[in-house]
Parts: C-alpha cells; sequence; structure tokens
C-alpha cells in the first residue's frame, strides 16, 4: 500500500525566503511522484512530477523537487518565496489508476 | 487544448436526495477518476473509470456510483445524500494508468 506524509501541516515564510514543504512517501513498488497546488475554491494544478529518469525536477512558477530513494523523500522547494505561492500544497503518489495523497501543506507567505 | 471541465460547480441538495456530477476530460484522455476532498478526510479516491470501464474502486458505499460514456465523459452519482457528503469533488483525467493526471475546478456539494 502507499502513503504518504507531509511535515507540518502550515508552513510560513517571508516574501523573498526559501521555501521548503517536506513530503516523505512509502511504496512497495519504483514509486510515481507528484506536487500539486489548490488555491481556494480551485482544484490542483500539477506542479510537478517524478516518474523516472533524473531525481531533481522542475516544475512550473520556479519549483522543483529532488527524488532521494534512500530518505523515500521528494520535498519541494523554491528559492524565492512570492506572495502569489500561498496556496496548499499536496504531495501525492500513484499506483497504476490511484494517486494517495498527503494531508496538504497550506504555505503562508508575509510581505 | 481544453482542460477538465466539472459541472455544476456549486449544488446544494436535502438529505435523502440524490445528486448526479459530470466531468468532461481532456480531450484524448480516457482515463477518468474521482476524488472527495472534506477537511476531515482531506482526498480520497472514489473510482477510475478507462474505456467505459471501472478499473479500480475506494473505499466508498455503494450509495458512490458512477459510469463512463464513449465519448469518455464521466458521471458521478450519489443516491440518499447524507450530511457527510458534503465535499468538494475532484475530477481527474489522464491518458493512462502511471501517468500525470490533471484535475478540474471541482464541484461543491453541500447537503443541508
Amino acid at each position: 500500500a502507499q502513503s504518504v506524509t507531509q511535515l507540518g501541516s502550515h508552513v510560513s515564510v517571508s516574501e523573498g525566503a526559501l521555501v521548503l514543504l517536506r513530503c516523505n512517501y512509502s511504496s512497495s513498488v519504483p514509486p510515481y511522484l507528484f506536487w500539486y497546488v489548490q488555491y481556494p475554491n480551485q482544484g490542483l494544478q500539477l506542479l510537478l512530477k517524478y516518474t523516472t529518469g533524473a531525481t531533481l525536477v522542475k516544475g512550473i512558477n520556479g519549483f522543483e523537487a529532488e527524488f532521494k530513494k534512500s530518505e523515500t523523500s521528494f520535498h519541494l522547494t523554491k528559492p524565492s518565496a512570492h506572495m502569489s505561492d500561498a496556496a496548499e500544497y499536496f504531495c501525492a503518489v500513484r499506483r497504476y489508476s490511484t494517486l494517495t495523497f498527503g494531508k496538504g501543506t497550506m504555505l503562508l507567505v508575509s510581505p | 487544448k481544453a482542460g477538465v471541465t466539472q459541472t455544476p460547480r456549486y449544488l446544494i441538495k436535502t438529505r435523502g436526495q440524490q445528486v448526479t456530477l459530470s466531468c468532461s476530460p481532456i480531450s484524448g484522455h480516457r482515463s477518468v477518476s474521482w476524488y472527495q476532498q472534506t477537511p476531515g478526510q482531506g482526498l480520497q479516491f472514489l473510482f477510475e473509470y478507462f474505456s467505459e470501464t471501472q478499473r479500480n474502486k475506494g473505499n466508498f458505499p455503494g450509495r458512490f456510483s458512477g459510469r463512463q460514456f464513449s465519448n469518455s465523459r464521466s458521471e458521478m452519482n450519489v443516491s440518499t445524500l447524507e450530511l457527510g457528503d458534503s465535499a468538494l469533488y475532484l475530477c481527474a483525467s489522464s491518458q493512462d494508468m502511471n501517468t500525470e493526471a490533471f484535475f478540474g475546478q471541482g464541484t461543491r456539494l453541500t447537503v443541508v
């Protein structure tokens, strides 16, 4: 069975600061990993994905994530936070047709 | 390319009624999945359809059902609504298994 743990239900940063959102997964098979972002009253928008190949994955809006098999982690980072990054972020692992999501991390950005 | 379209966006129903939600996937995508999002339980998988066949089902009661049409559009139905069914229902489309899924804006269902 797959599972995803996101450390920290809320993360606060100042505008211009580094963003680090943590995600650990468990999977019985090589994982397909994703990060999604959700703005209020919206659906989920795909930020980036890891399937195979390069372990450092670049996504939209300046986000990137590194797949570390030894640590079973897939943390999301952005060098410099922008006010528009304030939203809820979800890490997910996919096996066949099912996505298993973490509980989400709300990113708060202060000026 | 148009994204995933869900209708309606908002819905208010009374306990005991039934409801049907609709999802039109991205053109060319044959897999449609449904998820329920609530503050308490987070995002939970309901079921997935591929080429009109249900391939996978989550742990929800039989009141929750779905179907997919030959044009890949999908509907989900909830019968005998309960207050606990109030949630954001999200539809996702993908080309197949283990590929990225793209989500619609969701349908916000409120049961009163």
